[in-house]
C-alpha cells in the first residue's frame, strides 16, 4: 500500500521566518510527486517533481525531490501571512492516474 | 491551464434526501476523473475513479451504492450521496488529469461543502 507521510503536522511561525516542511513516501514504480497549497478551498498546484536534485522554484518557493532516500521538501523562504494554508504532498505512479495524498501540514504564520 | 469546474460550491440537505454534484473539464477532455472527500483539518481521501463509459473504481470503505458515480460524458462527471445522512457533511473536491509537456499534473475543482440537517 502507498504511503506519504508530512511533517510537521503544524507549524507556527513569525512572518518573515524561513520554514522547511518535509514529505516521505512508499510507493511502487514512482512516477512524481507533487505539492499543492489548500487555502479554504480546493488545492492549488505549486510543484510537480519528477527527477532527484533539481530543485524547482518559484519565487519564496522551492522544493526538491530525493529519489533515494524517497523524500521531497518544500521551502518557504521571508514568509508571510498569505503563506497561510494547509500544503499537501502526493504522490503518482506509473501505470495508474491515481494520486496519493499526504497528511497535511498546516501551516500559519503570525503577523 | 486546464480548468476544473465544480458545482454546486455549498448545499444544505435534510437527512434521507440525495443530493448530486457535477464535475466538468471546461477546456479537455477527462477520460478517467477522480473524486476526494476532505474532513476538516484533514487530507484529502481518494474515494473512487470515475471512468467515462464504464464502471467507477471505487477504494476500499467506500460504499457503491451510497455515493454513486457516473461518468457520461468526456468532461462531466456526477457524484451522488444518496439517502444523504449527517455524517456524510464533508467537503467534496472532484479533480481530473491533463497532460502539461511530458507530464500529467491533476486540477482540482472548486469543492463542494455538504451539510446534512
Amino acid at each position: 500500500e502507498d504511503k506519504v507521510v508530512q511533517s510537521p503536522l503544524s507549524l507556527v511561525v513569525h512572518e518573515g521566518d524561513t520554514v522547511t516542511l518535509n514529505c516521505s513516501y512508499e510507493v511502487t514504480n514512482f512516477r512524481s510527486l507533487l505539492w499543492y497549497k489548500q487555502e479554504k478551498k480546493a488545492p492549488t498546484f505549486l510543484f510537480m517533481l519528477t527527477s532527484s536534485g533539481i530543485e524547482k522554484k518559484s519565487g519564496r518557493l522551492s522544493s526538491i525531490l530525493d529519489k533515494k532516500e524517497l523524500f521531497s521538501i518544500l521551502n518557504i523562504t521571508a514568509t508571510q501571512t498569505g503563506d497561510s494554508a494547509i500544503y499537501l504532498c502526493a504522490v503518482g505512479r506509473f501505470g495508474n492516474e491515481k494520486l496519493t495524498f499526504g497528511t497535511g501540514t498546516r501551516l500559519t504564520i503570525i503577523p | 491551464g486546464a480548468v476544473v469546474s465544480q458545482h454546486p460550491s455549498w448545499v444544505i440537505c435534510k437527512s434521507g434526501t440525495s443530493v448530486k454534484i457535477e464535475c466538468r473539464s471546461l477546456d479537455f477532455q477527462a477520460t478517467t476523473m477522480f473524486w476526494y472527500r476532505q474532513f476538516p483539518k484533514q487530507s484529502l481521501m481518494l474515494m473512487a475513479t470515475s471512468n467515462e463509459g464504464s464502471k467507477a473504481t471505487y477504494e476500499q470503505g467506500v460504499e457503491k451504492d451510497k455515493f454513486l458515480i457516473n461518468h457520461a460524458s468526456l468532461t462531466l462527471s456526477t457524484l451522488t450521496v444518496t439517502s444523504a445522512h449527517p455524517e456524510d457533511s464533508s467537503f467534496y473536491i472532484c479533480s481530473a488529469n491533463f497532460a502539461t509537456g511530458e507530464n500529467t499534473e491533476a486540477f482540482f475543482g472548486q469543492g463542494t461543502r455538504l451539510t446534512v440537517v
